[in-house]
């Protein structure tokens, strides 16, 4: 089976830096993703690792260690549109790894 | 349709009432999953289709739950004999092609209510 624990909230004030980790247990392992989703929204997709080390998009990286079974988000020069959830989710069950196994999710909250 | 589309967008209803739920999802998609979220909780898996081969139907709680997606395309989720806890969003996602590490890409949801 698949299990993923991170931080159930994180606080920070705009401007600041927010590192989201994400360790995970798994029986498969094809890749690590990144979701971020706004209250009474849909999640959206926001990165995918799977290979080790650091992916950049723009204000957002993340950041992979198969051998530590850790991962995490980096939110940079964070806004108030900031404030969400975000969820990791571990790509590894099924059929050529066609599933994904969500964690339960950082609620960020980026004050003014 | 831009994105994937689910309908309804809220239900509410007596336990022990049938509900369908739809999905449509994003034209030339082959894959499409069903997932449920409690308040404030993770994504739940449920179901996921993958072009012409059988489902996997690991995720679904009870017999009560069942999904079916017609022609490739538009998929609906059917629970019967509704329970209280079943109350949640149920979202719908499609990921083009046959690889995994294709994004997800998600509807809005159907918000249910089971009175």
């Amino acid at each position: 089976g698949q299990s993923l624990e991170q931080p159930s909230e994180v606080t920070a004030v705009e401007g600041a830096i927010v590192q989201i980790n994400c360790t995970y247990q798994t029986s498969g392992f094809y890749g690590l993703s990144w979701y971020q989703q706004h209250d009474g929204g849909a999640p959206t997709f926001l990165s995918y690792n799977a290979l080790d080390g650091l992916e950049e998009t723009g204000r957002f990286s993340s950041f992979l260690s198969r051998s530590d079974s850790y991962g995490y988000l980096l939110l940079q020069e964070l806004q108030m549109k900031d404030s969400a959830s975000y969820f990791c989710a571990v790509r590894g069950e099924g059929a050529a790894g066609n599933k994904l196994t969500f964690g339960g999710g950082t609620r960020v909250l980026v004050k003014p | 349709g831009a994105g994937v589309s689910q309908s309804p967008s809220n239900k509410v209803t007596e336990k022990g009432k049938d509900v369908e739920l739809r999905c449509d999802p994003i034209s030339g998609h082959t894959a499409l999953y069903w997932y449920r979220q409690s308040l404030g909780q993770g994504l739940e898996f449920l179901i996921y289709f993958q072009g012409n081969s059988a489902p996997d139907k690991s995720g679904l709680p009870s017999d009560r739950f069942s999904a079916e997606r017609t022609g490739g395309s538009v998929s609906t989720l059917t629970i019967q004999r509704t329970q209280q806890e079943d109350s949640a969003v149920y979202l719908c996602a499609s990921r083009k092609g046959g690889q995994g590490d294709q994004p997800q890409h998600f509807g809005d949801g159907t918000r249910l209510s089971i009175l």
